[in-house]
């Protein structure tokens, strides 16, 4: 069984930088094919994507975040890491990663809502 | 970069009803395209993957079609479960993805 958790802290102050675990179960990012992805939804609002990492270290980032954001994994500890700089009050959201396998992508967290204020 | 256009952002159904909401890619895309339900204050889940085959556990009355750039979701009969909001992705191979706008099917 596969399992997704979000992690993080619930409260940011504008300018800060955000730091994200996801730690999963049931799979490993050395496989082909396999990778872990991150979105978020602002209250209220629609999904946004905004970053992914392949089990061969490859990366893709959201073009309008991409100066901002920075995946990476650590397969020992079975965990993926968003970090994203300089944040601001219209990145409150609630942040989700993904597995992605050859076919698929699945979001099975409950994702971790963080709060941008002063 | 890739969008996606899905339409309508809102629909009023009732139970029983045939429902069906589009994506439009801005390029082709294979089947890369996967449908997922959401409910309020939880993750999406997954409905549809590549473009057509259904999730294990997802009733039959869900079904998806399309390749290249237009793709459709269809709820068959509507039950009462299925009101919820309904978001398509594109996840071409190696390439980002983007989500549509999101459909909320509404009861009418």
């Amino acid at each position: 069984q596969i399992t997704l958790k979000e992690s993080g802290p619930s409260l940011v102050k504008p300018t800060q930088t955000l730091t994200l675990t996801c730690t999963f179960s049931g799979f490993s990012l050395t496989t082909s094919g396999m990778g872990v992805g991150w979105i978020r939804q602002p209250p209220g609002k629609a999904l946004e994507w905004l970053a992914l990492i392949y089990w061969d270290d490859e990366k893709r980032y959201s073009p309008s975040l991409k100066n901002r954001v920075t995946i990476t994994k650590d397969p020992s500890k079975n965990q993926v890491v968003l970090t994203m700089t300089n944040m601001d009050p219209v990145d409150t959201a609630t942040y989700y990663c993904a597995h992605r396998t050859a076919a698929m992508v699945t979001y099975g967290g409950q994702g971790t809502l963080v709060t941008v204020s002063s | 970069d890739i969008q996606m256009t899905q339409s309508p952002s809102t629909l009023s159904a009732s139970v029983g009803d045939r429902v069906t909401v589009t994506c439009r890619a801005s390029q082709s895309i294979g089947s890369w395209v996967a449908w997922y339900q959401q409910m309020p204050g939880k993750a999406p889940k997954l409905l549809i993957y590549k473009a057509s085959s259904l999730q294990g556990g997802v009733p039959s009355r869900f079904s998806g079609s399309g390749s290249g750039t237009e793709f459709t979701l269809t709820i068959s009969s509507l039950q009462p479960d299925d009101f919820a909001t309904y978001y398509c992705q594109q996840y071409n191979s190696y390439s980002m993805w983007t989500f549509g706008q999101g459909t909320k099917v509404e009861i009418k």
